[in-house]
């Protein structure tokens, strides 16, 4: 696609539940991130994927936490039995070679 | 452990003035990157500099890349109201190269009439 595609946009959920976040990068991007922003904060990162090799998941804060990259395209993040401090929005970005990060528009996940 | 600094944190300026945002880190690198975040907005690429001495331009705004000073500043001139936003600076670590950048804290500025 044009850009990186996130769904949903936004995500309210009751304490406890489990919830996924999509994550679409541009094709042909090999390398995925996701990085979590909350209110007035700079970026936290959480994982990173790079083509076929291991992900990076030393952001992770839980093992709560968890995502998956299927066929090198998208990604899905998963966390499970949420609390209120999960709350935030949560970036996706691709890129390729040495251009930077092109960031989707974000997950804005509420827990209640 | 990189570390990214951004000084200041926070910025008010009049529409028409001058003035520089800083971007430090603490180990080697020479890539550095320049984002855009408007409230409730993702974060959109400004500049990317690849090497020392890098300058780039567009409109009101230029960035520019010191290796050696492990420092980058974002210079804004005649700043018009439209500028208003945070503004990051994410470095690419120089023994991790292409995987995560670390992201300085944000400037956030707001340009008054």
């Amino acid at each position: 696609g044009a850009g990186v595609s996130q769904s949903p946009s936004n995500k309210v959920t009751e304490k406890g539940k489990d919830v996924e976040l999509r994550c679409d990068p541009i094709s042909g991007h090999t390398a995925l991130y996701w990085y979590r922003q909350s209110l007035g904060q700079g970026l936290e990162f959480l994982i990173y994927f790079q083509g076929n090799s291991a992900p990076d998941k030393s952001g992770l804060p839980s093992d709560r936490f968890s995502a998956e990259r299927t066929g090198g395209s998208v990604s899905t993040l998963t966390i499970q039995r949420t609390q209120q401090e999960d709350s935030a929005v949560y970036l996706c970005a691709s890129s390729f070679n040495n251009y930077g990060y092109t960031f989707g528009s974000g997950t804005r996940l509420t827990v209640v | 452990e990189l570390k990214v600094e951004q000084n200041p944190l926070f910025l008010s300026m009049q529409e028409g003035k001058n003035y520089t945002i800083y971007c430090n880190y603490s180990t080697t690198s020479d890539r550095l990157y320049w984002y855009r975040q408007d409230p409730g907005k993702s974060l959109e690429s400004l500049f990317v500099l690849l090497s020392n001495g890098a300058v780039k331009q567009e409109g009101r705004l230029m960035a520019s890349l010191d290796t050696k000073a492990r420092l980058s500043t974002l210079h804004i001139t005649a700043a018009v109201h439209d500028l208003s936003a945070t503004y990051f600076c994410a470095v690419d670590p120089v023994d991790n190269y292409g995987q995560n950048f670390v992201f300085g804290p944000g400037t956030r500025l707001s340009v008054l009439p």
